[in-house]
């Protein structure tokens, strides 16, 4: 069964400054992969996934995440950091017949 | 124009009660999730449902039964509520086929804060 870690329960970042969220996955075929971000008291919107192709994806917000197979890893970043991106950031695996599996998540904290 | 949609948003109700969260998406996908988010934010999966075919998660206890009216809507009633069944519960859909196929991405609704008393 797949698994997802994201080893930064909480991170903090000053305004402007860069940031990269990681992301682990164990899966034995090839993943389907997401970030979601959650906003404090709302649902979660989809920032980026992956499925095949360039494993470098362009994502909403101006974060991109990078697919390394070698690694298993799908980390996301974002060049700098504005006040509003402060929330919860969830990696996603999802696979053909499979349901998806969610990493615990990284929660963001931007210092003004 | 709410894609996926949830009433109650908050749910307030004591232990033992029986009570029911509403979903409906209006996005023509075929398959609707429910997930549970602890208070640590943990999210994890309860039941998938697909046109025909509902997924369920063994470790979701009974008391938990989802109901699909249609392709659109999923409900979910929970009997006998417990202490432990305080969380949010989110609804999801996704367009996809076959047994609880994930390839493409979900779309969720805002989230059900349930606090059982």
């Amino acid at each position: 069964a797949q698994s997802v870690t994201q080893p930064d329960i909480h991170i903090t970042v000053s305004e402007g400054a860069s940031l990269e969220l990681r992301c682990n996955y164990s899966y034995g075929a090839t993943p389907y992969l997401f970030w979601y971000v959650q906003s404090p008291g709302q649902g979660l919107q989809l920032l980026l996934k992956y499925f095949s192709g360039d494993t470098l994806v362009q994502g909403i917000k101006g974060f991109e995440a990078e697919f390394k197979r070698s690694q298993s890893s799908f980390n996301l970043r974002k060049p700098s950091v504005h006040w509003s991106d402060a929330a919860e950031y969830f990696c996603a695996v999802g696979a053909r017949g499979q349901n998806f599996v969610f990493g615990p998540g990284t929660r963001l904290s931007v210092l003004p | 124009d709410t894609a996926v949609s949830q009433t109650p948003k908050y749910l307030v109700t004591q232990m033992g009660n029986d009570k029911s969260i509403k979903c409906e998406q209006n996005l023509g996908h075929d398959t609707m999730y429910w997930y549970k988010q602890d208070s640590k934010k943990f999210l994890k999966i309860m039941f998938s449902y697909n046109n025909k075919e509902l997924i369920i998660n063994e470790t979701v206890p009974n008391r938990f039964s989802p109901k699909s009216p249609d392709k659109a809507h999923l409900n979910l009633h929970i009997n006998s509520l417990e202490l432990g069944d305080s969380a949010v519960y989110f609804c999801a859909s996704s367009q996809a086929s076959g047994r609880g196929s994930s390839y493409n991405e979900q779309f969720f609704g805002p989230g059900t804060r349930l606090t059982v008393l």
